[in-house]
């Protein structure tokens, strides 16, 4: 019963690095999110897709990009990392508005 | 611009107390209502949630009111326990459109004994 997996739990990256955050979920959702959190600021929705081949913007998608080639996976890339993303990130998933499941966070540092 | 406004920002309350906290929301085209719970190192879990055309919904201790023509609701937590002790989001969603949740900032409860 695993639900919503994130890796890596924490990660420590260097300005202008690059890395992907992995999300893969087995409840065959097809609505998945990526958020993030900062302390203060409650949980900004950077990617989502609503299903397999479709991906679409949210609040704050600026360094990020995201690809969902399959149901269970939809990672989050960064490619050129700066200190602004230093936050958690949590990845979800849905199968209709009425409950998204979420992973346990990505704690990212970036310096 | 903050679509969901919440408050207060944290909130202390004796064991057995009643802890209330409120958001209120800019859209009225949002139609689903829910709260989130969360512990440290964990993600947010649902904990209970409503839609617009009901004016109360209660789930033991838990209890959502929600005022459509204010665009506001309200969480109240009955008999605080310090396993209550966590921070709380309320969000707003609308379906249809991708179902996103929109969070307010958060509130960071603590129950004490």
């Amino acid at each position: 019963n695993a639900g919503v997996t994130q890796t890596p739990k924490f990660r420590i990256l260097k300005i202008g690095q690059s890395m992907t955050l992995q999300c893969t979920q087995d409840m065959n959702h097809n609505y998945m999110y990526w958020y993030r959190q900062d302390p203060g600021m409650g949980l900004k929705l950077i990617y989502y897709s609503v299903g397999a081949g479709i991906t679409d913007k949210g609040e704050v998608p600026n360094g990020y990009n995201v690809s969902r080639s399959t149901t269970e996976d939809f990672p989050l890339r960064l490619e050129l990392a700066a200190p602004s993303q230093t936050s958690v990130y949590f990845c979800a998933s849905s199968y209709r508005a009425t409950e998204a499941f979420f992973g346990q966070g990505t704690r990212l540092t970036v310096v | 611009q903050q679509q969901v406004k919440q408050s207060p920002q944290s909130l202390i309350v004796q064991k057995g107390g009643i802890s209330i906290i409120n958001c209120a929301y800019e859209n009225t085209a949002f139609d689903y209502f829910p709260w989130y719970q969360q512990f440290p190192g964990k993600g947010p879990a649902l904990l209970i949630a409503i839609r617009p055309d009901v004016s109360e919904k209660k789930e033991g201790r838990f209890t959502i009111s929600f005022n459509k023509s204010a665009k506001q609701f309200s969480l109240h937590i009955m008999d605080s326990q310090p396993g209550d002790s966590a921070t709380y989001f309320c969000a707003a969603i609308l379906t249809g459109g991708g179902n996103k949740l929109t969070f307010g900032t958060g509130t960071q409860l603590k129950v004490e004994l």
